[in-house]
């Protein structure tokens, strides 16, 4: 599975955009890149999964360069109940359903 | 629709005991993971099932096992517990098997005393 690196934390305030980039420079032909939320005590939520170019649902848009070697999780116009542990993952769904999680982006939001 | 379901959600137990947690899926869904949770540790993949089949597995002792039924309902079990089996253990659903889709269970809080 392709590595990921994301930034430890952030701090944002309510009303505001927050953009989360993962960086994941060995990912295969094959991976999918699929962000994930978790609230203190809580299972993981799946937020979006993308291939390239961009995707937008409801909650999130998530932007891939060409290149596919990063991607950025944007969360527009955040508010105090964002604040949780956002997760990058990169793989392979033929390879098996092991998601490989790695220490997130723990983002804060103040009013 | 309903979503996955844990059970029990809180389990005290003594060193050296076993325990079974169980995972209902979201209904229609046949694949069924689940991981372990600590502060030290993070979210670490356990096993994987899949029409009652363990498709895959993590780097975890033979202590911990599972097994998946008819209906997509699994359980874990772990034997001869220890403290740093203290953990959340999150249970998460998918539809096809090898998706990176999945829905999580709210979890069982399992305290090793």
């Amino acid at each position: 599975l392709a590595k990921t690196t994301q930034p430890i934390s952030m701090d944002s305030y309510e009303g505001q955009e927050v953009n989360i980039t993962c960086s994941h420079n060995n990912i295969a032909t094959n991976d999918y890149i699929t962000w994930y939320q978790q609230f203190p005590s809580q299972g993981p939520r799946f937020i979006i999964q993308g291939y390239k170019t961009k995707v937008t649902n409801e909650v999130a848009s998530l932007f891939i360069p060409a290149d596919r070697k990063s991607s950025t999780l944007s969360l527009p116009r955040v508010s105090l109940s964002d604040t949780a542990v956002y997760y990058c993952l990169v793989g392979d769904s033929q390879a098996g359903t092991a998601l490989i999680f790695g220490k997130g982006t723990t983002l804060s939001v103040s009013s | 629709k309903a979503g996955v379901t844990q059970t029990p959600r809180y389990l005290i137990k003594t060193r050296g005991q076993q325990v079974t947690l169980s995972c209902s899926p979201i209904s229609g869904h046949r694949s069924v993971s689940w991981y372990q949770q600590t502060p030290g540790q993070g979210l670490q993949f356990l096993f994987e099932y899949f029409s009652e089949t363990q498709r895959n597995k993590g780097n975890f002792p033979g202590r911990f096992s599972g097994r998946q039924f008819s209906n997509s309902r699994s359980e874990m079990n772990v034997s001869t517990l220890e403290l740093g089996d203290s953990a959340l253990y999150l249970c998460a659903s998918s539809l096809p098997s090898g998706s990176y889709e999945q829905y999580f269970g709210p979890g069982t809080r399992l305290t090793v005393t």
